[in-house]
C-alpha cells in the first residue's frame, strides 16, 4: 500500500518558472527521500532529508520536512524542458529496522514548457 | 557494472505461463529489492534481500510469486501461472545496506500480460 499523497497529481509550468511539490505521510519515519523517473525508465535518487533535519538543498533542489504535520516539499527552482518528468516521495518508515525499505507514493507528473 | 541491469526489457506472455525476470545489482551492493509499478502509480514494495536472505516478502501479492538470490548477488524475480491483473512494470533497487542508502534502481521489465 501507499505511504500517503502527493499534490499536485500534476503540473504544468513554463521554463525558468519555479515547481513546488508537497507529500504528505502517514506514520513515523526514519527519513524521505525525492526521486525523478523519466517516462519508460528507472527511478533516480534526487535528495535524502533525515527525520531530525528541517531543510535541505542540492543545486536547483530544496526540500523541507515537517515532522508534526507529516508533510514535506521539494521545490525546483529555474525549471528547464529536461525536468519534466514524475517525482515521487519515499520514506523509510520508523521501526523498520536497518533495511532502508522505501514506500513510496503516488506521484506528481510535471511538464516544463519551453 | 555502473549500474542496476534488468532483463529482458519487455516481456509478453499468454495467461497462464510462468515469466522469470533477472536483476543484477551494482556489485558490492548488499540490499536488494522488487517493486512492482502500475501506470501511473508510484512503486509498491514486493520483496528484499539482505545478501542471499530474503528478510521481507510481504510485498508479494500471492503465492505465484517468487523471488530468489541465492548467491547474494543476482536476483530473479518468477511468477507462476501469470494473469492479466499481473501486467505492471517491475523493478528492481540496489543499496549499499544502511537505513540512509539510497536506492539505484534498474529501469525495469515490462510484463504485459495477454
Amino acid at each position: 500500500s501507499q505511504q500517503g499523497e502527493e499534490d499536485p497529481q500534476a503540473l504544468s509550468i513554463q521554463e525558468g518558472e519555479n515547481a513546488t511539490m508537497n507529500c504528505s505521510y502517514k506514520t513515523s519515519i526514519n527519513n524521505l527521500q525525492w526521486y525523478r523517473q523519466n517516462s519508460g525508465r528507472g527511478l533516480v535518487h534526487l535528495i535524502l532529508i533525515r527525520s531530525n533535519e528541517r531543510e535541505k538543498h542540492s543545486g536547483r533542489l530544496r526540500v523541507t520536512l515537517d515532522t508534526s504535520k507529516k508533510s514535506s516539499s521539494l521545490l525546483i527552482t529555474a525549471s528547464r524542458a529536461a525536468d519534466t518528468a514524475s517525482y515521487f516521495c519515499a520514506t523509510v518508515p520508523g521501526g523498520s529496522g536497518n533495511t532502508g525499505k522505501l514506500i513510496f507514493g503516488q506521484g506528481t507528473t510535471l511538464q516544463v514548457k519551453p | 557494472g555502473a549500474g542496476v541491469s534488468q532483463s529482458p526489457r519487455y516481456k509478453v506472455a499468454k495467461r497462464g505461463q510462468d515469466v522469470a525476470l533477472r536483476c543484477d545489482p551494482i556489485s558490492g551492493h548488499v540490499s536488494l529489492f522488487w517493486y512492482q509499478q502500475a501506470l501511473g502509480q508510484g512503486p509498491e514494495f514486493l520483496t528484499y534481500f539482505q545478501n542471499e536472505a530474503q528478510l521481507d516478502k510481504s510485498g508479494l501479492p500471492s503465492d505465484r510469486f517468487f523471488a530468489e538470490r541465492p548467491e547474494g548477488s543476482v536476483s530473479t524475480l518468477k511468477i507462476q501461472r501469470t494473469q492479466q491483473e499481473d501486467s505492471a512494470v517491475y523493478l528492481c533497487a540496489s543499496s549499499l545496506g544502511s537505513i540512509n542508502s539510497p536506492l539505484h534502481f534498474g529501469n525495469g521489465t515490462r510484463l504485459t500480460v495477454t
